[in-house]
């Protein structure tokens, strides 16, 4: 079957940085998403990467890894409108969007 | 330019109607997407559209049909609604299929009783 892994939920500083985790097991692959979902909102995009590495944006970088079957969503200087849900979604070999189950971040002062 | 519009915001339903979900997008995007989103769980892709004229089912397509008619309008139905169908419903758009940028409208919040 096909999986996309992130953690349920994390906790973090304003002013800090934070990782977060995407692991996929797909029948092959053609892309990664982040997305993120402001609750009670729709998801809206943040990145796409198809090759391994980093790729940055502002405040927020992107890295894949696909022999390790892996990326993360690195944010920087947290602020607290960074508070939402992230979403990992993995394109296969079918062309079918795979969606993970979001990481909900939760940003502390 | 409003992007992609979905109405009504929410509705109530009484188990056994029929209710249809509309969605129009102004981007004149040829791709169509309907998801379902619950908590704990992905979204769940329903039925999609590459381009005008033609659906294909998704990962959870029973009970739900669409039509694509035109480019900007892709309308969700439920011929009879069950409980199980009180979810978040997202419509998206993009471009040029599952590779590009999906754009989502604001979703409708769906209770069936």
């Amino acid at each position: 079957g096909q999986n996309i892994d992130q953690p349920t939920e994390m906790t973090a500083t304003e002013g800090a940085i934070v990782q977060i985790n995407c692991t996929y097991q797909t029948s092959g692959f053609n892309g990664l998403f982040w997305y993120q979902q402001h609750a009670g909102e729709a998801p809206t995009f943040l990145s796409y990467n198809v090759l391994d590495g980093l790729e940055e944006k502002g405040r927020f970088s992107s890295f894949l890894s696909r022999s390790k079957g892996y990326s993360y969503l690195l944010l920087k200087e947290l602020q607290m409108k960074d508070s939402a849900s992230y979403l990992c979604a993995v394109v296969d070999s079918n062309y079918q969007l795979i969606w993970g189950a979001g990481t909900k971040l939760i940003i502390k002062p | 330019i409003a992007g992609i519009t979905q109405a009504p915001t929410s509705q109530i339903l009484a188990a056994g109607r029929r209710m249809t979900l509309r969605c129009t997008q102004d981007m004149r995007h040829n791709a169509m997407y309907w998801y379902r989103q619950d908590l704990g769980l992905g979204l769940r892709l329903i039925h999609y559209s590459n381009t005008a004229g033609t659906t294909g089912k998704g990962e959870v397509p029973d009970g739900y049909s669409v039509s694509r008619a035109n480019t900007d309008d892709f309308p969700l139905t439920l011929a009879s609604a069950v409980p199980s169908q009180t979810s978040v419903y997202f419509c998206a758009s993009s471009d040029a299929g599952v590779t590009d940028t999906q754009y989502f409208g604001p979703g409708t919040r769906l209770t069936v009783l």
